[in-house]
């Protein structure tokens, strides 16, 4: 069953910022919320994630709404390198614990 | 360099052989995981291991088999019970404390002939 609700896809121009939405309304109190991102034929890579609080780093900021139901990646300055598949994932690493990744959202960054 | 190692990245089988893909970390992560993706898909989860000589099975067990002797290292076996073994095989590795993020290798590509 899917936690997360994504659009397929979505574009941006380069140099603007990516906003990338996920809806998760069934998480549970000590779910996270993961991003990764698959650049065709490569292993996923992390961004980023984070509990309740807003979280930042050098690559992406997550905004998680107070209710946690849903949350936005945001790539401040897309540039055509972040072109990706970008899945967002509920749930939590540790013992006897798994992500599930679905079908992500296609990001496009145009010239 | 610390990293997830999968080899090789494209791997050729012929139909009715079983095959063993190599995955190895040296993160000094204790949980490891295998995933398989098809085109235009997410990834789903074949089997995990928390700790050596230990590991549960994922949404898609069915032909396939691991072992995890030792901490660095997990391979997966694609046997000929599996009905459709061409796919795109991730492997990725994290710490067991709750929230640490999963780090994922290469990737090998099997294509069964």
């Amino acid at each position: 069953d899917a936690k997360t609700t994504q659009p397929p896809s979505m574009d941006c121009a380069e140099g603007r910022a990516a906003n990338l939405p996920c809806n998760h309304s069934t998480i549970s109190g000590n779910e996270y919320v993961y991003w990764y991102r698959q650049i065709h034929s490569q292993g996923p890579q992390y961004i980023i994630h984070g509990l309740k609080n807003n979280e930042t780093n050098e690559m992406a900021s997550l905004i998680i709404t107070e209710d946690r139901k849903s949350s936005t990646l945001i790539l401040p300055h897309a540039t055509l390198r972040d072109t990706a598949v970008y899945y967002c994932i509920v749930g939590y690493t540790g013992a006897n614990s798994k992500l599930t990744f679905g079908k992500g959202i296609t990001l496009s960054v145009r010239p | 360099d610390g990293g997830i190692t999968q080899s090789p990245k494209y791997l050729f089988r012929k139909e009715g052989q079983n095959v063993t893909l190599s995955c190895e970390q040296n993160l000094n992560h204790d949980a490891m995981y295998w995933y398989r993706q098809d085109p235009g898909q997410g990834l789903r989860l074949i089997y995990y291991s928390q700790i050596v000589n230990d590991f549960q099975k994922g949404d898609i067990a069915e032909g396939y088999s691991v072992s995890r002797e030792k901490k660095e290292s997990f391979p997966l076996t694609v046997t000929s019970a599996q009905k459709n073994p061409t796919a795109f095989y991730l492997c990725a590795s994290s710490n067991r404390e709750i929230g640490n993020e999963q780090f994922f290798g290469p990737g090998t590509r099997l294509t069964v002939l």
